[in-house]
């Protein structure tokens, strides 16, 4: 079965510092993946999908196929990106997402 | 657009009780899955309901069941709570074209606790 693992709970970061949230995945074939956000006291939301190689707030994430890793990544923090991430996988042609249990981004001001 | 409207936000239920949680999707989406989400853990896919039927199942026992109206809305109908069925249930909207899902939306879920 799949299986997301995000190995840090939480993760703080000076504001302009560089950020890296660690992603591996266990799937022996292509599956889909995502970086879904959480900031405070808001619904969980989608930042951005392998397949759309998008930018979204200045945060990117390479699907490396060889270490099964989509790690997300930004070169200089914000204090608004302090949030709640979470990597998810999904198989083409099948409907279940399957979560990492999530890592809380905190940016020193 | 509200998005994803759950209701009710909270909900306390005795053990052994019955619980049912709602869900009314995004316009334009016809899709809608459930997830639950126990303290600390990232969301565990329940099922997903398209046209009516449940389409897919996680690994969850029969106590859990949903049903979908022609309106695209859901429910998610626990039975015989446990306490351990205490958790955050989310609802997920979608919009399908043949195989192809543009992708959730989340709502902001109903807060389960079984005592």
């Amino acid at each position: 079965a799949q299986r997301v693992t995000q190995p840090e709970k939480l993760l703080s970061v000076f504001k302009g510092a560089p950020v890296e949230l660690k992603c591996n995945y266990s799937y022996s074939g292509s599956p889909e993946l995502f970086w879904y956000v959480q900031y405070s006291r808001q619904r969980l939301q989608l930042l951005l999908r392998h397949i759309s190689r998008e930018s979204i707030k200045g945060f990117t994430a390479d699907l490396n196929k060889g270490e099964t890793s989509f790690h997300l990544k930004k070169p200089f923090a914000q204090e608004e990106d302090s949030a709640m991430y979470y990597c998810a996988l999904k198989l083409f042609g099948n409907e279940k997402l399957t979560f990492g249990t999530g890592t809380r981004l905190t940016i020193i001001p | 657009d509200a998005g994803v409207t759950q209701s009710p936000t909270h909900l306390i239920k005795t053990r052994g009780q019955q619980v049912t949680l709602r869900c009314s999707p995004k316009s334009g989406h016809d899709t809608v899955s459930w997830y639950q989400q126990a303290l600390g853990q990232g969301p565990q896919f329940i099922f997903q309901y398209y046209e009516e039927e449940e389409r897919q199942r996680g690994n969850f026992p029969d106590r859990f069941s949903g049903h979908q109206f022609p309106n695209y809305s859901s429910e998610l109908n626990v039975n015989a709570l446990l306490l351990g069925d205490s958790a955050l249930y989310l609802c997920a909207s979608s919009r399908q074209g043949g195989s192809k899902n543009y992708g959730y939306t989340f709502g902001s879920g109903t807060r389960l606790t079984v005592v």
